[in-house]
């Protein structure tokens, strides 16, 4: 079974540019999950899919940070503008539905980089 | 609120060394427990879970008991081996938030051989 497949896994961009993540998840997994951690903390829930529909997206930062799964199956999360501060590794994860005790499985990340 | 607190790192080992590393969590609900590794350059794979009080979680000669009482979930091993260097992460999930984790700031471990 393929896992939770995420790209690019390492960018670099200026501060004030736009950036988009991919993130394909596990096939038949209507949870979706996109995380931030920053380097020396855990990881913090940025937003919550089930299907197609935003479930909590209480700690995003809506005024630069937006996100979409159209279509219940991949999603995308981009920030415009960056700032410094969101140098951080991006985590995707899924997990077979929104139950407490439900496993989530995690993808790569990518190594966000802003100067 | 839901919070977890794991004990600073990083820790150092020498193989077959005893490991523990702590765990304390407060939950507003009735959490499930967990605790996820992450090896060197890949993402965060699950290693053990508890989802009721007094529950034992166990994999890969790791254990962690859910203890209600004193609000923990200790990480455990017998002998470490120099490939379980990796960061520890402890989580848990909440009956009151649906399934939204909240993790711990994660404890980097070293064995040397």
């Amino acid at each position: 079974e393929a896992g939770v497949a995420q790209s690019p896994r390492y960018k670099i961009i200026e501060k004030r540019q736009s950036v988009a993540f991919w993130c394909n998840p596990i096939s038949g997994h209507a949870t979706l999950y996109w995380y931030q951690q920053i380097l020396g903390q855990g990881p913090k829930l940025l937003i919550q899919f089930q299907n197609n529909g935003v479930v909590d997206d209480s700690q995003l930062p809506k005024d630069r940070f937006s996100a979409e799964r159209l279509k219940g199956v991949d999603s995308t999360l981009k920030i415009q503008p960056a700032k410094l501060e969101d140098s951080a590794v991006y985590l995707c994860a899924s997990s077979l539905a929104g139950q407490f005790y439900n496993e989530q499985f995690f993808g790569p990340g990518t190594r966000l980089t802003v100067l | 609120g839901n919070s977890v607190t794991q004990m600073e790192g990083p820790v150092t080992l020498s193989e077959e060394a005893f490991l523990t590393i702590n765990c304390t969590y407060t939950a507003t609900g009735y959490p499930s427990l967990f605790w996820y590794v992450q090896y060197p350059g890949e993402g965060l794979q699950l290693l053990l879970k508890a989802t009721k009080a007094d529950d034992k979680g166990s994999n890969k000669g790791f254990e962690a008991t859910y203890r209600k009482e004193t609000t923990s979930f200790h990480l455990e091993k017998g002998s470490v081996q120099v490939s379980d260097s990796a960061v520890y992460f402890c989580a848990l999930s909440d009956t009151s938030t649906g399934n939204q984790f909240y993790f711990g700031t994660g404890t980097s471990l070293t064995v040397i051989p």
